[in-house]
């Protein structure tokens, strides 16, 4: 089965632009997270999806980010305006189950550089 | 304040030898914990988990040991490969406190030498 696809792969933009992220999850995985990857650190939940509500934001920066999941299958995120650091590695993973007893399966993610 | 802790940024090893990477937890009410592979310009890759009511949970050469009374896990490889290079990430979860999402720590970057 296909995995976790995210796109873009890498993006360059100039701070205060807008920028968005694409979210694929794996069929029939209710439960999308996007998390975010800073240089040398591990990953950090922005938020949690189960299907298509919101179930954990609590970490998303809402004043510049926000993210949709339409049909609880895609999911955007998006951050307007870019700041130099947001510049970080953009994952997004999904899980049959919401909890993270089973694993979850990340993408690829999107490397942005913010300059 | 970081609940899952991997003190060692790196950790070199002669191949065929032993790789252990530790990891320390803060949060006394993580149930359950897992380890995670990544390759660079790849996401992480689940690789053993291990559930609080376990001490050791056993998948070919990885082997991943559970001291709750110290807060601590450890996953060992044996023998080391070079294609083992990666960086190792901790993570723990729990349904009260983290809503059973997954918590990681910084990562270890694990190489492997022929």
């Amino acid at each position: 089965e296909a995995g976790v696809v995210q796109s873009p792969r890498y993006k360059i933009i100039e701070k205060k632009q807008p920028v968005a992220f694409w979210c694929n999850p794996i069929s029939g995985h209710n439960t999308l997270y996007w998390y975010r990857q800073n240089l040398g650190q591990g990953p950090e939940l922005l938020i949690r999806y189960e299907n298509e509500e919101a179930v954990d934001d609590s970490q998303l920066p809402k004043d510049r980010f926000s993210a949709e999941r339409l049909k609880g299958v895609d999911s955007t995120l998006k951050i307007q305006p870019a700041e130099l650091g947001d510049s970080a590695v953009y994952l997004c993973a999904s899980s049959l189950v919401g909890t993270g007893y089973y694993g979850y399966t990340f993408g690829s993610g999107t490397r942005l550089t913010v300059v | 304040d970081q609940q899952v802790k991997q003190n060692s940024p790196s950790l070199s090893v002669q191949e065929g030898r032993i790789s252990i990477l530790n990891c320390d937890y803060t949060n006394s009410m993580f149930d359950y914990f897992l380890w995670y592979k990544k390759y660079p310009a790849e996401g992480p890759t689940f690789l053993i988990s291990i559930s609080s009511i376990k001490d050791k949970n056993e998948d070919g050469r990885f082997t991943v040991f559970l001291n709750k009374s110290a807060k601590h896990l450890s996953l060992h490889i044996v023998p080391s490969q070079p294609g083992d290079s990666a960086v190792y990430f901790c993570a723990a979860s729990a349904v009260i406190g983290s809503q059973g999402n997954l918590i990681f720590g910084k990562g270890t970057k694990l190489s492997v030498k022929p």
